[in-house]
């Protein structure tokens, strides 16, 4: 069974750009939550979807924006980079939603932001 | 509101040592408690999990009870192996919530 895959793996981007991470969840999976992990902020939630639907989102800018497809893969998109959102962007996958609470980690999107 | 709380790292220890990585939480309710581990260049993982007070959750040598009375989901193994270098993050979820909350994440090393 294939895990949770992330592209791409990794990124450079200068300030004022904007990039789409994506995520495909593992097969049968239905919720995505994407976390910002930052060496002084920890793992910082950004948003959850169920079946299209965002169902929670963190105290983050609105240039943080997400989607999730029919097929239940997803993305997320940052406009107008900042400096600051230099970080690793983890996706993460769960079976029943609200349920179980387990999640399964992609192995994450390294954003530079020059 | 929600949060977890875990002790701050570095760890460093030596093989075969004891470990404990100390977490506490702020919850209403009941949530589901958890311990991740990233291994570098990696995404997280589940270590174990415990989804009601007094359960004991275990893994790999690794274990954490649900101590509702003290509110703490501490981790602790009784031997380190190199191997377990890594960095280990509590996590708690509480259903409707849609979202689990992180500690800011302990790193061990393991010196052989």
């Amino acid at each position: 069974k294939a895990g949770v895959t992330q592209t791409p793996r990794y990124l450079i981007k200068t300030r004022g750009q904007q990039v789409t991470l994506s995520c495909s969840p593992i097969s049968g999976h239905r919720s995505v939550s994407w976390y910002q992990q930052t060496p002084g902020q920890g793992l910082q939630f950004l948003f959850e979807y169920f079946s299209e639907t965002q169902r929670n989102k963190g105290n983050f800018p609105g240039r943080f924006s997400g989607r999730q497809f029919s097929n239940s893969r997803s993305e997320m998109n940052v406009s107008t980079l900042e400096l600051g959102d230099s970080a690793l962007y983890l996706c993460a996958s769960n079976l029943e939603g609200s349920l179980t609470g387990e999640l399964f980690f992609g192995e994450g999107s390294r954003l530079t932001v020059l | 509101g929600n949060s977890v709380t875990q002790m701050e790292g570095p760890v460093t220890l030596s093989e075969e040592a004891f470990l404990t990585i100390n977490c506490t939480y702020t919850a209403t309710g009941y949530p589901s408690l958890f311990w991740y581990v990233q291994y570098p260049g990696e995404g997280l993982q589940l270590l174990l999990k415990a989804t009601k007070a007094d359960d004991k959750g275990s893994n790999k040598g690794f274990e954490a009870t649900y101590r509702k009375e003290t509110t703490s989901f501490h981790l602790e193994k009784g031997s380190v192996q190199v191997s377990d270098s890594a960095v280990y993050f509590c996590a708690l979820f509480y259903t409707g919530g849609f979202k689990t909350i992180f500690g800011a994440g302990t790193r061990l090393f393991v010196k052989a």
